[in-house]
């Protein structure tokens, strides 16, 4: 079954830039919507934004003017980046397939903004 | 783009029947039959328990129910037991957009 694994740095400084892969095994990451969430500790899911495999993107409104999502199909890869984080954007970081619901999702990886 | 409403908390006692609720704008839920539901257990990854407002991914119990009416949709767990306690997520489509809820605590007693 398809499986997602995110990966990157851990520790971001702030007003650097926040960058992310997800790594999908056991399916193509072809004909489908990717997308980034991520959940501060102790609070909900935030929707950061989806893309579709020929490069297509949207983004979360409150996030826009910060967010970069690409694809690479020929590693069955899709990254993010966050510009100019601050503490704000310390959260865990989910990747997940999206149709109209997310399924499956990635293990998370967490990610802190100090310097 | 507002995050929808879910009851902070909500709690019922083993065997008994709870129901959560998600209240959007006829943007999001009252817009689309995409409303699904997450159930998070603390340090894990969110699982899918229902999709398309009422169905069922294969391997989640037929304890779990949905439902839509309007702008509100609605997660129903019965026969509650101890392993459900978790917190539980609403998500809508909205376009070119998604949105969740809030997300809601259930205790089991």
């Amino acid at each position: 079954q398809v499986q997602l694994q995110e990966s990157g740095p851990g520790l971001v400084k702030p007003s650097e830039t926040l960058s992310l892969t997800c790594t999908v095994s056991g399916g193509s990451i072809s004909s489908y919507y990717w997308s980034w969430i991520r959940q501060p500790a102790g609070k909900g899911l935030e929707w950061i934004g989806r893309i579709y495999t020929s490069g297509s993107t949207n983004y979360n409104p409150s996030l826009k003017s910060r967010v970069t999502m690409s694809v690479d199909t020929s590693k069955n890869q899709f990254s993010l980046k966050l510009s100019s984080v601050t503490a704000a954007d310390t959260a865990v970081y989910y990747c997940a397939r999206l149709v109209d619901w997310f399924d499956p999702w990635g293990q998370g990886t967490l990610v802190t903004v100090s310097s | 783009q507002s995050a929808l409403t879910q009851p902070r908390s909500v709690s019922g006692s083993p065997g008994q029947s709870v129901t959560i609720s998600c209240t959007g704008t006829s943007s999001d839920v009252g817009g689309y039959n995409y409303v699904s539901w997450y159930q998070q257990h603390p340090g894990k990854a969110p699982k899918l328990m229902i999709y398309d407002v009422s169905k069922r991914p294969s391997g989640v119990p037929d304890r779990f129910s949905g439902s839509k009416s309007g702008n509100t949709a609605s997660l129903t767990i019965s026969g509650l037991q101890a392993e459900d306690e978790a917190d539980y997520y609403c998500c809508s489509y909205a376009g070119s957009y998604v949105v969740f809820g809030g997300g809601t605590k259930l205790t089991v007693l």
